[in-house]
């Protein structure tokens, strides 16, 4: 159990709807980063989040949003969902900012399904 | 910017060694890792290393960095059935943060 939660498992909504998926990091840790894995993408870096500030930004679209709340814990804010939003999506956390020595911890995903 | 490639399966017989490998693109990248996916489930880091280090050892799993090469292994040894898995090689690339850059997976098969 790495120690990031991630709410719910499994989400099946239909095209041009919005979710929330939400993530408790670890304790501890101020950095949350969200990640999509897709078959065609890979793993795919979306955002990160340190002490509630975005600090670094990826390949995310700009009908997806994230915030982190003050007690550390995100959300990642899908709308106007297309079939090609499908994915599992995963919340990470680590320790530092930037820091290199700061491995990343993954929760278990939520798992998208637009129909 | 960084890229990781790795080869996607691996199939190898119960109690051999296993040999993953990966090779990556920007010399600059600090921090390499190794991360393991069952089905259903999430990443679990498995190891790092610093790119200053050739080899770091853990237990069954041995890390080599070629770092001229830009070339990472993870070397699982006494390879069991529950080793069977996706591993993933991620690299920190330049420019800091921790956005790390993941390569497509090897699946590994252990068979009896």
């Amino acid at each position: 159990d790495s120690g990031v939660t991630q709410t719910p498992k499994h989400l099946i909504t239909a095209t041009g709807q919005r979710v929330t998926l939400r993530c408790s990091p670890r304790s501890g840790d101020l950095s949350v980063y969200w990640y999509q894995q897709s078959l065609d993408q890979g793993l795919q870096f979306l955002i990160q989040y340190y002490n509630g500030e975005e600090r670094a930004k990826g390949n995310i679209l700009e009908r997806f949003s994230a915030q982190q709340f003050p007690d550390l814990h995100s959300e990642l804010n899908l709308s106007s969902l297309e079939l090609g939003d499908s994915a599992l999506y995963f919340c990470a956390s680590s320790e530092g900012a930037g820091g290199y020595n700061s491995p990343l911890h993954f929760g278990n995903g939520t798992r998208l399904t637009v129909t | 910017g960084e890229d990781v490639e790795q080869s996607l399966f691996l199939s190898v017989r119960e109690g051999d060694s296993s040999v993953i490998n990966c090779t990556y693109t920007d010399s600059s990248s600090t921090y390499l890792y190794w991360y393991k996916q069952e089905p259903g489930a999430g990443l679990q880091l498995l190891t790092y290393i610093f790119s200053n280090m050739d080899m770091k050892q853990d237990q069954r799993l041995t890390v080599l960095l070629n770092k001229k090469d830009k070339h990472l292994s993870l070397r699982i040894a006494d390879t069991q059935t529950g080793d069977s898995a996706i591993y993933f090689c991620a690299a920190v690339p330049s420019g800091g943060y921790n956005k790390l850059i993941f390569g497509a997976g090897t699946r590994l098969a252990v068979h009896p």
